[in-house]
């Protein structure tokens, strides 16, 4: 199976921009997860995904967004980028029994994002 | 909230030696997961070896073993005949074992920097 795939790798923009960034998960599993990675705050918990309904959301503001389409890719979104959105934004997926997680979950190799 | 403290920013190892990094966590949970993920340079994170509470048994994984602790809190990893290809920053992580909203959250650690030397 193919493993988890964001695009793009690398991006920058500038303050005041919006970014959207996507994430396919390993095929079959519905959860998908987004984290933040950064030398300060290291990584921290955005929001996960299930059946394309938000089921757990970390304590970022609401410029922080993010959807699942009905084949489990889902996309994050940053309005209004600040220099500190700079970050590795990683995803991962998971495999689910009904509604129930399995306990694993796989990283893609995230994306790069840098704001100037 | 569950907190994972690694108090170790980094280590160091000779190429076949063996090693132990630490980790600790907090919780008021009686049953959840435990990890340890590798982020080598790529900065893809690569699970190494996970452990649920509520087995006893250490889990093992080739040259990974764990000692989990859990009256302690208390989850380290041994690395054995460690090879170049170990070194990495090294994540352990927490997750609830609950089907709920929190169950889908990794908490880290800040991290241990591994390197192997010749």
């Amino acid at each position: 199976k193919a493993g988890v795939t964001q695009t793009p790798r690398y991006l920058i923009k500038t303050r005041g921009q919006q970014v959207t960034l996507s994430c396919s998960p390993i095929s079959g599993h519905r959860s998908v997860s987004w984290y933040q990675q950064t030398p300060g705050q290291g990584l921290q918990f955005l929001f996960e995904y299930f059946s394309e309904t938000q089921r757990n959301k970390g304590n970022f503001p609401g410029r922080f967004s993010g959807r699942q389409f009905s084949n489990s890719r889902s996309e994050m979104n940053v309005s209004t980028l600040e220099l500190g959105d700079s970050a590795l934004y990683l995803c991962a997926s998971s495999a689910t029994t009904g509604t129930v997680l399995e306990e694993t979950q796989y990283f893609g190799p995230g994306t790069r994002l840098l704001v100037l | 909230a569950q907190t994972v403290t690694q108090s170790q920013p980094e280590m160091s190892v000779q190429e076949a030696e063996t090693v132990t990094l630490s980790c600790t966590y907090d919780t008021s949970e009686s049953d959840y997961y435990l990890f340890w993920y590798k982020q080598p340079p790529s900065r893809q994170m690569i699970l190494v070896i996970r452990q649920e509470a509520y087995k006893q048994q250490n889990a093992t994984e080739n040259r990974f073993s764990v000692n989990f602790q859990k009256a302690a809190k208390s989850f380290s990893l041994k690395i054995s005949d460690s090879q170049l290809g170990d070194a990495a920053m090294y994540f352990c992580a927490y997750r609830s074992h609950q089907n709920t909203g929190t169950a889908s959250k990794l908490t880290f650690g800040t991290g241990t920097r591994l390197q192997v030397t010749l």
